[in-house]
């Protein structure tokens, strides 16, 4: 089955302390893969995408092919990375089209 | 330069009913694509535009259609409401077709089916 599998719902983690939100996807093929992000009251948007190998806001992300996995992780947590964060991939089907899978989110709460 | 907007943000139907859901592009965007997000879950794919084509599809029945017009803004219509329609519609718009490049998301519609 195709799917993003982000076992926690909530991780609360204290100011200072590192932070990995976990990611796992099963896809036939090669998907590409991105983590978005939903602040309070805004909308979703795009943190990082593997294929770029950025650091954005000092989080990093490395696209695991062996364990299918694309955990999130940041040193540092600030409060401000409260958020909730999305895996999503994308894939190409056999048909030639596009498919889009996200998993149901964990939601990061970063206390003082 | 405008981002995604979707109209309207909330709506209240009753089963049964048909419902049209509307969404502006960013500008020079020419990809769309909708999602359904259930509470508590992530967005599900629904379809996805370009220029004006459908290019991809997600596990939603027939019922579910969708336009894209000249000017790459889209509509997405759902008949035969049922309860389980009641969810955040979200529409992401992209300057291509393959997802490595950013999608920018409105900020939903709300749909509620009584």
């Amino acid at each position: 089955a195709q799917r993003v599998t982000q076992p926690e719902k909530l991780l609360s983690v204290f100011k200072g302390a590192p932070v990995e939100l976990k990611c796992n996807y099963s896809y036939s093929g090669s998907p590409e893969l991105f983590w978005y992000v939903q602040y309070s009251r805004q909308r979703l948007q795009l943190l990082l995408r593997h294929i770029s190998r950025e650091s954005i806001k000092g989080f990093t992300a490395d696209l695991n092919k062996g364990e299918t996995s694309f955990h999130l992780k940041k040193p540092f947590a600030q409060e401000e990375d409260s958020a909730m964060y999305y895996c999503a991939l994308s894939g190409l089907t056999t048909s030639g089209t596009y498919k889009y899978i996200f998993g149901t989110g964990t939601r990061l709460k970063v206390l003082a | 330069e405008t981002g995604v907007t979707q109209s309207p943000t909330h709506l209240i139907k009753t089963r049964g009913q048909q419902v049209t859901l509307r969404c502006s592009s960013q500008s020079g965007h020419n990809t769309v694509s909708w999602y359904q997000q259930a509470l508590g879950q992530g967005p599900q794919f629904i379809f996805q535009y370009y220029r004006e084509e459908e290019n991809g599809r997600g596990n939603f029945p027939p019922r579910f259609s969708g336009l894209q017009f000249p000017n790459y803004s889209s509509e997405l219509n759902v008949n035969a409401l049922e309860l389980d329609d009641s969810a955040l519609y979200l529409c992401a718009s992209s300057l291509r077709r393959i997802m490595n490049t950013e999608a920018f998301f409105g900020q939903g519609t709300r749909l509620t089916v009584v």
